[in-house]
């Protein structure tokens, strides 16, 4: 057990549909990130957040969007979501940003019909 | 041009073999960060090893062992009398500065499946 908890595990919905994942890092990590696999893309890093302010953007589509709310937690926002979209999100949490050691939550599987 | 190249998409070997998996790098910065993850069937990404660009010293941890070399760009991964519950997907990551970032970014390798047979 990493310590960084998502929910939900799974999701199914539809196209043009909108979902929100969640994260909550690790006890006193500041950062959280959030990455997609899916079979013909590999790992994707999205975006990261330190402290409730964005770090760095990775492969996001402007379709996605994330924050980190003052409690640390953080919530990934997909909308019309299309049947690419179907992958593997995971969340991760570091103590900052520098190359610090990421753990990895559970993931949620989404799945968009 | 990959940062992170996993030659071997697939491995398969027989228990209590030893395997060695391979991880090759590319980056123009002088501090950086390597890493390995494991991926078993079940989904999750654990982490398995960090390692910063300053220290080339070899690392044991029971059964596994990493090998890093600067001067070839690897970071090599072996697992030594392998049990099934190896059987996963691992993957080699670079952690380097994000140019116009004020932080690290993590890029993974397409990682390798490895399946041990009983």
């Amino acid at each position: 057990d990493s310590g960084v908890t998502q929910t939900p595990k799974h999701l199914i919905t539809a196209t043009g549909q909108r979902v929100t994942l969640r994260c909550s890092p690790r006890s006193g990590d500041l950062s959280v990130y959030w990455y997609q696999q899916s079979l013909d893309q590999g790992l994707q890093f999205l975006i990261q957040y330190y402290n409730g302010e964005e770090r760095a953007k990775g492969n996001i589509l402007e379709r996605f969007s994330a924050q980190q709310f003052p409690d640390l937690h953080s919530e990934l926002n997909l909308s019309s979501l299309e049947l690419g979209d179907s992958a593997l999100y995971f969340c991760a949490s570091s103590v900052g940003g520098n190359g610090e050691t990421q753990y990895f939550g559970p993931g949620t599987r989404l799945l968009v019909l | 041009a990959q940062k992170v190249t996993q030659a071997q998409t697939e491995i398969s070997v027989v228990e209590k073999e030893d395997v060695t998996l391979d991880c090759v790098y590319e980056t123009r910065d002088t501090t950086y960060y390597l890493f390995w993850y494991k991926q078993p069937p079940s989904g999750e990404l654990v982490f398995l090893i960090r390692r910063n660009s300053f220290d080339e010293q070899n690392e044991i941890s029971g059964r596994y062992s990493w090998n890093f070399q600067k001067s070839t760009s690897s970071f090599n991964f072996t697992i030594t009398a392998s049990q099934v519950v190896d059987s996963a997907v691992y993957f080699c990551a670079l952690s380097e500065r994000a140019s116009g970032a004020g932080s690290y970014q993590l890029t993974f390798g397409k990682g390798t499946k490895l399946s041990v047979i009983p």
